[in-house]
């Protein structure tokens, strides 16, 4: 069974620092493309970044850039999201989400883990 | 950054068919992909690609699209269909990714 385990929630003032991560099994980590996706509370949902399977490339909403960095690291099977220069509009469930299919990064988000929580408050 | 449009909310009766609409300019090159989520869940991918369903979804939950519009039809709905249902595609600028603005499903 896939599973997909996020932590490293939880509160920090704006302009702080955070380090998500996800603890990925029950596939190959190495094949597929990860991505992070958020929810602020009682609202939708916005792609954050992607990451290939092999790092060779990653990508970011413009809404982070600059600001979180994705990274992987296959041999642990984790995903990670380093979050700097925190914003209070950055205060939302961070989930880890894995690209459908092996191979191409095609953006199709399944599954999902349960969620982490980042509050961004002074 | 492109946007995907979807209704905030439909109802439909037990049993009966339910379609919910994405629009957006980025649906003309690329699909949409579809997810239910339910109160303090996740989201599940239901439909990917041209209509495509994940394994454990039920054939119940098909997906269209024709121009700028993409569709989730629900046909037979069940009351454990009830949830918020939300597009994405690939952003028209590369490798981003948007979703929609989410369409609240009750069943009556």
């Amino acid at each position: 069974e896939v599973q997909l385990v996020e932590s490293g929630g939880g509160l920090v003032e704006p302009g702080g620092s955070l380090r998500l991560s996800c603890a990925a099994s029950g596939f190959t980590f190495s094949t597929h493309s990860m991505n992070w996706v958020r929810q602020a509370p009682g609202k939708g949902l916005e792609w954050v970044s992607g990451i290939r399977s092999s790092s060779s490339d990653t990508y970011y909403a413009d809404s982070v850039k600059g600001r979180f960095t994705i990274s992987r690291d296959n041999a642990k099977d984790s995903l990670y999201l380093q979050m700097n220069s925190l914003r209070v509009e950055d205060t939302a469930v961070y989930y880890c989400a894995r690209d459908f299919s092996s191979g191409p990064y095609l953006g199709w988000f399944g599954p999902w883990g349960q969620g982490t929580l980042v509050t961004v408050s002074s | 950054s492109s946007e995907l449009t979807q209704d905030p909310a439909v109802s439909v009766a037990l049993g009966q068919t339910v379609r919910i609409t994405c629009q957006g300019d980025s649906l003309s090159t690329s699909y949409a992909s579809w997810f239910q989520q339910k109160p303090g869940q996740a989201p599940v991918l239901v439909i990917y690609g041209k209509d495509n369903r994940p394994s454990g979804i039920p054939e119940r939950f098909s997906g269209s699209s024709s121009g700028n519009t993409a569709s989730l039809t629900i046909t037979g709905t069940q009351a454990e269909d009830e949830a918020d249902y939300f597009c994405n595609s690939r952003d028209s600028s590369g490798n981003h990714y948007v979703f929609g603005t989410g369409t609240k499903v009750t069943i009556l």
